[in-house]
């Protein structure tokens, strides 16, 4: 089966640093991603790992261990802005295509 | 703006109508997909479509019918819809090559309300 795994909800202050993590268990892996979703839009791409090792990306960075089925996405320097939905998807193997597989998604709320 | 579009953005439907949802994707992307967002779950894969061709079919629900007539556009036509189909459906597209799907560019969704 497929399961992927991270917070439900947490909360942080303006100016701080958070990590939220994200574990999978999953047949087959080709890249995880990391996307943001404000309440009533669209989600965004944020990040993109496919080795391990850490990827940055301005205030935000995503880090991936394979052999752990584990990965983080460390936001800095928190913004009032950043308070939303922040989903963690595998891309596995699957029929004629990849597809992803996705968390439920973990809501951040910045407080001031 | 992701370069997909996505219509009506709000629908309410009784469980006799029968309606559309539309999505078109500006990117020249050859892969679309539709999913379903329902509050505290993931977000669920319901089609794709390469290249106009159906790849994959999640298990749904006949009730539910997609239609691709190119690869800008991709419809989901929806009849004798239940009460628990109501939920947010996203549209996406993406770029693919040799089965590796680049990443995926998300519409705003359409929030159906099934009475």
């Amino acid at each position: 089966g497929q399961n992927i795994d991270q917070p439900t909800e947490m909360t942080a202050t303006e100016g701080a640093i958070v990590q939220i993590n994200c574990t999978y268990q999953t047949s087959g892996f080709n890249g995880l991603f990391w996307y943001q979703q404000h309440a009533g839009e669209a989600p965004t791409f944020l990040s993109y790992n496919v080795l391990d090792g850490l990827e940055e990306k301005g205030r935000f960075s995503s880090f991936l261990s394979r052999s752990k089925g584990y990965s983080y996405l460390l936001l800095k320097e928190l913004q009032m802005k950043d308070s939303a939905s922040y989903l963690c998807a595998v891309r596995v193997y699957g029929g004629a295509t990849n597809k992803l597989i996705f968390g439920t998604g973990t809501l951040l709320a910045v407080q001031p | 703006e992701t370069g997909v579009t996505q219509t009506p953005r709000h629908l309410v439907m009784g469980m006799t109508n029968k309606k559309s949802l539309k999505c078109e994707q500006h990117l020249g992307h050859n892969a679309m997909y539709w999913y379903k967002q329902s509050a505290k779950k993931p977000l669920e894969l319901m089609f794709v479509y390469n290249f106009k061709e159906q790849t994959e079919n999640n298990s749904v629900p006949s009730r539910f019918s997609p239609e691709c007539p190119n690869s800008s556009h991709l419809f989901l036509h929806l009849h004798t819809l239940q009460p628990e189909d109501s939920a947010l459906y996203l549209c996406a597209s993406s770029q693919e090559y040799r089965g590796l799907v680049e990443t995926q560019y998300f519409g705003p969704g359409t929030r159906l309300l099934v009475l």
